[in-house]
């Protein structure tokens, strides 16, 4: 069955550092996601992105986060200075239709980890 | 301010019982609910997704139900498996997509 892919399951980092987190979604789907889940907490929504664009963010992705999708199949999630409050798992999703009605589905996540 | 609450925090069972997991929500405009399911370190897995005109809707022994009315939502687990232990995450969208997700019931299943 097809899954949602991210490497690197674990990222660790230094204050001030770029990372980019890398997710592979489902070939077929046409909608991304990321989110972010600080240890202990709740699942935070950062952003979707749809045709090159993104579609909807939250108050939590700031200019120093960005997404791309360099090719056809990878869509990344830059940190461009980070911070040790970025420290979290971070989860891909992706889906075929839009989030509204259709059902998501979640990488394994990539533990960031920013000393 | 958009909000989801979860009821209880954590509950343990037995197995081959039954359970009730609640949520309520203030999320406006209200457009739709979901169920998830998360094993430790693991991405959410969709159990079930309610518009706001449907009441109820089942994926084998997950049963969730709404009321928009009241904006509560619950998920009924019966016959619990040992493989239920997990997190389950309520989650309720407005208009655009940016989802409020609860902190999640987390379940202990014991033999």
């Amino acid at each position: 069955e097809p899954e949602v892919t991210q490497t690197p399951s674990h990222q660790v980092t230094q204050m001030g550092q770029e990372v980019i987190l890398r997710c592979v979604p489902i070939s077929n789907h046409l909608y991304f996601y990321w989110y972010r889940q600080i240890l202990g907490q709740k699942v935070e929504f950062l952003v979707s992105f749809y045709n090159n664009e993104i579609s909807e963010k939250s108050e939590i992705f700031d200019d120093q986060f960005s997404v791309e999708r360099p090719d056809g199949s990878n869509f990344t999630l830059k940190i461009r200075s980070t911070k040790l409050e970025d420290s979290a798992m971070y989860f891909c999703a992706s889906s075929k239709r839009w989030a509204d009605t259709d059902t998501q589905y979640f990488g394994p996540g990539t533990r960031l980890t920013v000393l | 301010k958009n909000q989801v609450e979860q009821s209880p925090q954590s509950l343990i069972i037995l197995e081959g019982k039954n359970c009730t997991l609640q949520c309520n929500y203030t999320v406006s405009p209200f457009s739709n609910l979901r169920w998830y399911k998360q094993d430790t370190g693991r991405g959410p897995v969709s159990l079930t997704i309610m518009t706001f005109s449907e009441n109820t809707k089942s994926n084998g022994r997950y049963t969730a139900t709404l009321d928009a009315d009241t904006k509560q939502s619950s998920l009924h687990i019966t016959a619990s498996q040992l493989s239920d232990s997990a997190s389950y995450i309520c989650v309720a969208s407005g208009g655009s997509y940016i989802p409020t997700f609860g902190r999640g019931t987390s379940l202990i299943v014991h033999p």
